[in-house]
């Protein structure tokens, strides 16, 4: 069935770059998206990728897509604290847009 | 803020009891999505409205329902409610049925006592 499937806890010094990844298992998947949740908050749609696209820059970040590997993975740029939170992979298919199927998320800290 | 709003923000309420939860979309959205958010099962999709109608199912219970009203808002339904029901309920909306774009509201924490 559908899966996906991520790394629990990431940390990163403060400037630094993170990379979070993430991998599918869905290959009809035509979506894949990047939400962020931070504290007591809903998620907020940080980026989404096509699966006929290798790659996505978006200001500091960037996605890139192995669609042979099913893997995604987000790499932000000179990380700061405002960017602790937890992000979410997630995808979908283009005949069922509305059944998004989201990983277990990856806590992302920010040490000093 | 994502223009999605969710009432009320906390609830707290005994094994047994129904609760309706709110949402409204984003203005002119049609589409309503329910989620919920557990600690053992992650982010779910439990229910697509779009425009009145209900377009696609995910791991809802027998137990909940939902229903889209004539000026797009939407209702969760939440009846006989377990320990286990103890979740953050997210709604998120989007333009059109097929729109890949979904943007999340603030969610409602439910605790089952």
């Amino acid at each position: 069935g559908e899966d996906v499937e991520q790394s629990l806890f990431l940390s990163v010094r403060e400037g630094d770059s993170s990379v979070i990844n993430c991998t599918y298992t869905d290959s009809s998947s035509t979506y894949l998206y990047w939400y962020k949740q931070e504290p007591g908050a809903g998620l907020q749609l940080l980026t989404y990728i096509f699966s006929n696209m290798d790659m996505k820059q978006d200001q500091r970040l960037t996605v890139l897509l192995n669609k042979k590997d099913k893997h995604l993975s987000l790499r932000i740029a000179d990380t700061q604290t405002g960017d602790s939170a937890i992000y979410f992979c997630a995808e979908g298919a283009y005949s069922s847009a509305s059944k998004i199927i989201f990983g277990s998320g990856t806590r992302l800290s920010i040490r000093p | 803020d994502s223009g999605v709003t969710q009432t009320p923000k906390h609830l707290i309420t005994a094994t047994g009891q129904r609760v309706t939860l709110r949402c409204s979309p984003r203005s002119g959205d049609l589409s309503v999505y329910w989620y919920q958010q557990s600690l053992d099962q992650g982010l779910q999709f439990l229910i697509h409205y779009y425009n009145g109608e209900e377009r696609a199912k995910g791991n809802i219970l027998e137990r909940f329902s939902a229903q889209q009203f004539p000026d797009l808002h939407s209702e969760l339904n939440l009846s006989s409610l377990e320990l286990g029901d103890s979740a953050l309920y997210f709604c998120a909306s989007s333009l059109e049925s097929s729109d890949y774009e979904q943007y999340f509201g603030p969610g409602t924490r439910l605790t089952v006592t």
